[in-house]
């Protein structure tokens, strides 16, 4: 299986920061890397696929960057309904995994 | 608008075997690809498994943590997926979604339902 790290596991931000979210895969994936946002007790929900393709109507300060094993996913300023948990996953090989998340938190 | 909602989550005993199904609506359900993802508490989400569109001849493929033990089916007739889990372990426990492959990602994703294997 295409092991996914993400980095950091957690972070502390305020409104307004530039936030930045790295995955690294175990091997190329190519651009078959999509990011989600995740929010206790709601259904997760997909932000970018294709590594940087916005998912309509999702936040223009959303963005994704990155190719073969490095992906980015960018929030450029942070507002008060981006505080969650984030995950990368592959859609490369058949077995689809998931990053171990990044939960980003209010300073 | 396309929905998905999930039933069947239950307190069950290690060993034992429960069956979740998914209610799909306001899409053509028998060419989806479909799959379940599961979370178990303070973790992340992990994929468990899908079955492929009709037209590929409803395959399936499973996640190794599960492969044996879990069973995805579909009933075309009625727009609903299932998930048969036996053999259940502690570490089963957690929220199952049920959400679809639009391309190579997923959506939409139900709201999931809670499974609970303890003693």
């Amino acid at each position: 299986d295409i092991q996914l790290t993400q980095s950091p596991s957690s972070l502390s931000a305020s409104i307004g920061d530039r936030v930045t979210i790295s995955c690294r895969t175990s091997q190329s994936v190519y651009t078959y890397l999509n990011w989600y946002q995740h929010k206790p007790g709601e259904a997760p929900k997909v932000l970018l696929y294709g590594s940087s393709n916005l998912q309509t109507g999702v936040p223009s300060r959303f963005s994704g960057s990155g190719s073969g094993t490095d992906f980015t996913l960018t929030i450029s300023s942070l507002q008060p309904e981006d505080f969650a948990t984030y995950y990368c996953q592959q859609s490369h090989s058949s077995l689809w995994t998931f990053g171990q998340g990044t939960k980003v938190e209010i300073k | 608008e396309v929905q998905l909602v999930e039933s069947g989550g239950n307190l069950v005993k290690p060993g034992g075997s429960l069956r979740l199904s998914c209610a799909a609506s306001g899409f053509t359900f028998n060419d989806a690809w479909m799959s379940w993802v599961r979370q178990a508490p303070g973790k992340g989400l992990e994929w468990v498994g899908r079955i492929k569109g009709k037209s590929v001849g409803e395959t399936t493929d499973y996640a190794a943590t599960v492969k044996g033990r879990f069973t995805i089916s579909r009933d075309d007739s009625n727009s609903t997926l299932f998930l048969q889990m036996n053999s259940l372990k502690t570490e089963d426990t957690g929220v199952y979604y049920c959400t679809m492959e639009m391309g190579r990602w997923f959506d939409p994703w139900g709201q999931g339902t809670l499974v609970t294997v303890s003693s």
